[in-house]
């Protein structure tokens, strides 16, 4: 079943903060996050594995929580080259690879100078 | 080194032509998978080949879409008969084996064939 993601669409200041929320109705194995420009291919940003970690680079992290089936990406300080669209891309069972990455439906973001 | 590479990057089809799309993975890359993604959406999951072995057809819509890897390499996504229904984007990554615990591991997503049937 497809992760629900949240909000749709969100629109920034450069320099301000965003939290995109992935969830999913069913167990899951990991969460991946991707960014898409335009015409563009999905970029890889982070991939959590069940265990509740949390992971970051730059300015940008995660957290997944496993018993709530939910991921949550955090931007802070946002650049204008933050804008795209944000897929969180969800592995369930017990891994393996079968079915590959169930994708969420995305969320726009725009930031403006 | 070079990403992942497709081909052709647009194809229109008349409803009813056969179209085979072509897939030139990152070198090593052993985990190939295939995704279809429909304007505003994410990208849909259609078949994964480790090596030239397709463990997971599920995502394919039909009997009319048929996948293939037969070196291990490059990847062909077939599709017969077009259909309206069947424009999209095809996009296809790459990803080295599956890691330590089985988990699907970084998708390299080559930049995708835009596939229109008229």
């Amino acid at each position: 079943q497809q992760p629900v993601q949240s909000p749709q669409a969100v629109i920034l200041r450069e320099g301000e903060d965003a939290v995109i929320n992935c969830s999913s109705s069913k167990a899951l194995y990991s969460v991946h996050w991707y960014r898409q420009k335009h015409g563009e291919a999905p970029v890889f940003l982070m991939i959590l594995l069940k265990g509740g970690e949390q992971k970051g680079h730059d300015k940008i992290s995660a957290s997944f929580n496993e018993k709530k089936q939910q991921s949550s990406l955090y931007l802070t300080a946002s650049q204008l080259s933050y804008s795209g669209t944000y897929f969180c891309g969800t592995e369930g069972g017990s891994g393996g690879g079968a079915d590959g990455l169930t994708f969420g439906k995305g969320t726009h973001l725009i930031i403006q100078p | 080194g070079a990403g992942v590479s497709q081909s052709p990057r647009y194809k229109v089809a008349k409803r009813g032509q056969d179209v085979a799309l072509r897939c030139d993975p990152i070198s090593g890359h052993v985990s190939l998978f295939w995704y279809q993604q429909a304007l505003g959406q994410g990208p849909e999951f259609l078949t994964y080949f480790q090596n030239e072995a397709q463990l997971d057809k599920s995502g394919l819509p039909s009997d009319r879409f048929f996948a293939e890897r037969p070196e291990g390499s490059v990847s062909t996504l077939k599709i017969q008969r077009t259909q309206q229904e069947d424009s999209a984007v095809y996009l296809c990554a790459s990803s080295l084996k599956l890691g330590v615990q089985g988990a699907i591991r970084e998708q390299y997503f080559g930049p995708g064939t835009r596939l229109t049937v008229t």
